[in-house]
């Protein structure tokens, strides 16, 4: 089972701020690395698909890089909806496994 | 747009079966375009992938559940469902089900809570 380790855990931020997220694979998993969102007492919600790839109707702010082990979600100037736990996904073996998760509070 | 929504029981006793169904809509749970998943996330805690089946029947369970967990396919009633037995207080969780084309979970279910206790 590949294992994704996210950090930080948590983030306070202010808005308008930057964040970045990093999540590292335990092996190589390519480009097959996602990214979603999920607030309080919602489902998650995709944001970047296979590391860098933008998702329709994703604010422009949101942005993913990276290949192989190494992946980073980045959110320029924070906004005070950007308030959720992030989290890492891969899709490269099964069975499929998340991150534990980043939350991202706003100061 | 592929919609989904959970429905089963959201008590359930020690020892006994979970099943929960997902009821698809918006798009064809028989064209082979999607993987069916279900994934559960604890109170308070991260996410965890259960399995998925294909519209074929064929399926992939998570090792780590493998030996209680029973997804099936009903393509006539455009649903998919999870059957874990056994269960016991570890198993209290939001269960959701989602689709995946190509891999990532593009959409999700609302999810819907099932607590495990006498």
């Amino acid at each position: 089972e590949i294992v994704l380790t996210q950090s930080p855990d948590f983030q306070s931020v202010t808005p308008k701020e930057k964040v970045t997220i990093t999540c590292r694979a335990s092996q190589s998993i390519g480009s097959s690395l996602h990214w979603y969102h999920q607030k309080p007492d919602q489902s998650p919600k995709l944001l970047i698909k296979f590391a860098s790839q933008s998702i329709s109707g994703v604010p422009s702010r949101f942005s993913g890089s990276g290949y192989g082990t190494d992946f980073t979600l980045t959110i320029n100037s924070l906004e005070a909806e950007d308030a959720a736990t992030y989290y890492c996904h891969q899709s490269s073996s099964l069975p499929q496994t998340f991150g534990q998760g980043t939350k991202v509070e706003i100061k | 747009q592929v919609q989904l929504q959970e429905s089963g029981p959201g008590l359930v006793k020690p020892s006994q079966t979970l099943s929960l169904t997902c009821t698809v809509s918006g798009g064809s749970i028989s064209s082979g375009d999607y993987y069916w998943s279900w994934i559960r996330q604890p109170p308070g805690k991260g996410l965890e992938w259960i399995g998925y089946i294909y519209y074929s029947g064929s399926t992939f369970y998570n090792p780590s559940l493998k030996s209680r967990v029973t997804i099936s396919i009903d393509t006539a009633k455009i649903q998919f469902s999870l059957r874990l037995s056994s269960v016991t207080a570890a198993d209290t969780a939001v269960y959701f089900c989602a689709s995946s084309g190509s891999g990532l979970f593009d959409h999700w279910g609302q999810g819907t809570l099932v607590t495990v206790s006498s």
